[in-house]
């Protein structure tokens, strides 16, 4: 089974441009999250939807855009990259947010903004 | 507030016994979660704690004391692959993963 695949698989952008970064999962799980990965930092959550048609803002949301239209998709927009977002950004399912399950990630999307 | 400490990098032998620690402080508590995370790669679940205790898995034990704010994660046996950085994270009263900065953990032969 595939789990959750994001593309693209790393991307070098310019700053001021508009990106989307794309998540799928096969899992049929209701909970789905981004987070950025920094060297000395936690996974920060940016934004999360507990289950389609609903989302949440996480710990660092500001400058990103999410959308849940169905189960298996959460794209994370850019709207104007800007340096301070180049980071490795991973998405990740759970069967349900508000319990203690398990959350499963994707492969991770390397953005570097210039 | 809200604070995870876990040490950055750790070295060990192959074959040897490894204990990971962390210790936190968090606003409400439901369990505490350890991550594998190899070099470029996704985070992997390994261990989920609640209650205080020793739970074994394997070559992998976690161990919990909620009244310490602290856990560790024990490593046996430990083989080339297990080169990798162990994330700690625990669940809020939000059911959000709140993470450590992970240890870097280098095996040497």
């Amino acid at each position: 089974t595939a789990g959750i695949t994001q593309a693209p698989t790393s991307q070098i952008l310019a700053a001021g441009r508009s990106m989307t970064l794309r998540c799928t999962q096969d899992m049929r799980h209701n909970a789905m999250y981004w987070y950025r990965q920094d060297l000395g930092l936690g996974l920060r959550l940016i934004h999360y939807s507990n289950t389609a048609g609903t989302t949440g803002k996480g710990e660092v949301p500001d400058g990103y855009s999410v959308s849940r239209a169905n189960t298996d998709d959460f794209p994370l927009t850019l709207a104007s990259a800007v340096p301070s977002q180049t980071s490795v950004y991973f998405c990740a399912s759970s069967e349900s947010q508000g319990s203690t399950d398990t959350q499963y990630f994707g492969p991770g999307t390397r953005l570097t903004v210039l | 507030g809200q604070n995870i400490d876990q040490p950055t990098e750790m070295t060990a032998t192959e074959g040897a016994i490894v204990q990971i620690n962390c210790t936190y402080q968090t606003s409400g508590f439901n369990g505490l979660f350890w991550y594998q995370q190899h070099a470029g790669e996704a985070p992997t679940f390994l261990s989920y704690n609640v209650l205080d205790g020793l739970e074994e898995k394997g070559r992998f034990s976690s161990f919990l004391s909620r009244s310490k704010g602290y856990s560790y994660l024990l490593l046996k046996e430990l083989q080339m692959k297990d080169s990798a950085s162990y994330l700690c994270a625990t669940m809020d009263s939000n059911y959000q993963l709140i993470w450590g900065a992970g240890t870097k953990l280098i095996i040497k032969p």
